[in-house]
């Protein structure tokens, strides 16, 4: 079985700060990882993919996550927020073994920026 | 717009009645999935086809839900009886055939309101 948590629910920062959402996984399997980002009445958009390449993997809109196996985590990361960056964040875990590969969510860090 | 589509985008329907919701996958997919989302929580695995076969169902699509995809491209997702339990966002996804670690793309969601 696979799994994902999401430690935090709700991350508040300020414009231009650094962001941190943080992903630990459980997988018996190789996995493949992702970062969604679901705004408001929109539906989910890829940020980022982990596909056992390169373990620190770069994303749309500044975001990175860096894969490690000996922490089981997957953290989300950027230098700078921005305001559009407020939204919610999922991070997925994907068996590559399995015929379907369908994902399974953490559920979701809600992240604020404010002023 | 990831290219898949969903409608209606929005339901509201009174306890017991049938609502069928449909979903058009990027064109050159094979894979299609159903995912459910309620409130505050991550979406969550319903059922997975390829082409025309459904090849995997959730413990979550109980007896009163049923998926179809006759021609291998768009998709259909039925709740007979609905209930208020029922009430979340209905998420597709499609997926390109070849490596597993092909992203999955989302459509917009159904949002479904039970009263």
């Amino acid at each position: 079985a696979q799994s994902v948590t999401q430690l935090d629910s709700h991350v508040s920062v300020s414009e231009g700060t650094p962001v941190l959402l943080r992903c630990n996984y459980s997988s018996s399997y190789s996995p493949s990882l992702f970062w969604y980002v679901q705004h408001p009445n929109k539906g989910l958009q890829l940020l980022l993919k982990y596909t056992s390449a390169a373990t620190l993997v770069k994303g749309i809109n500044g975001f990175e996550a860096e894969f490690k196996k000996s922490e089981t985590s997957f953290h989300l990361t950027k230098p700078s927020a921005h305001m559009s960056d407020a939204a919610e964040y999922f991070c997925v875990v994907s068996d590559l073994n399995a015929a379907a590969s369908k994902l399974t969510f953490g559920t979701g860090t809600r992240l604020q920026v404010t002023l | 717009d990831t290219g898949v589509s969903q409608d209606p985008r929005h339901k509201i329907t009174k306890r017991g009645q049938n609502v069928t919701f449909r979903c058009d996958p990027i064109s050159e997919h094979n894979r299609l999935y159903w995912y459910r989302q309620t409130l505050g929580q991550g979406p969550e695995f319903l059922t997975y086809f390829q082409n025309e076969a459904q090849l995997e169902k959730s413990r979550l699509l109980s007896d009163r839900f049923s998926a179809e995809r006759p021609k291998g491209s768009f998709s259909t997702l039925e709740i007979q009886r609905t209930e208020q339990g029922d009430s979340a966002m209905y998420l597709c996804a499609s997926r390109g055939q070849g490596e597993v670690r092909e992203t999955q793309y989302f459509g917009p969601g159904t949002r479904l309101l039970v009263l």
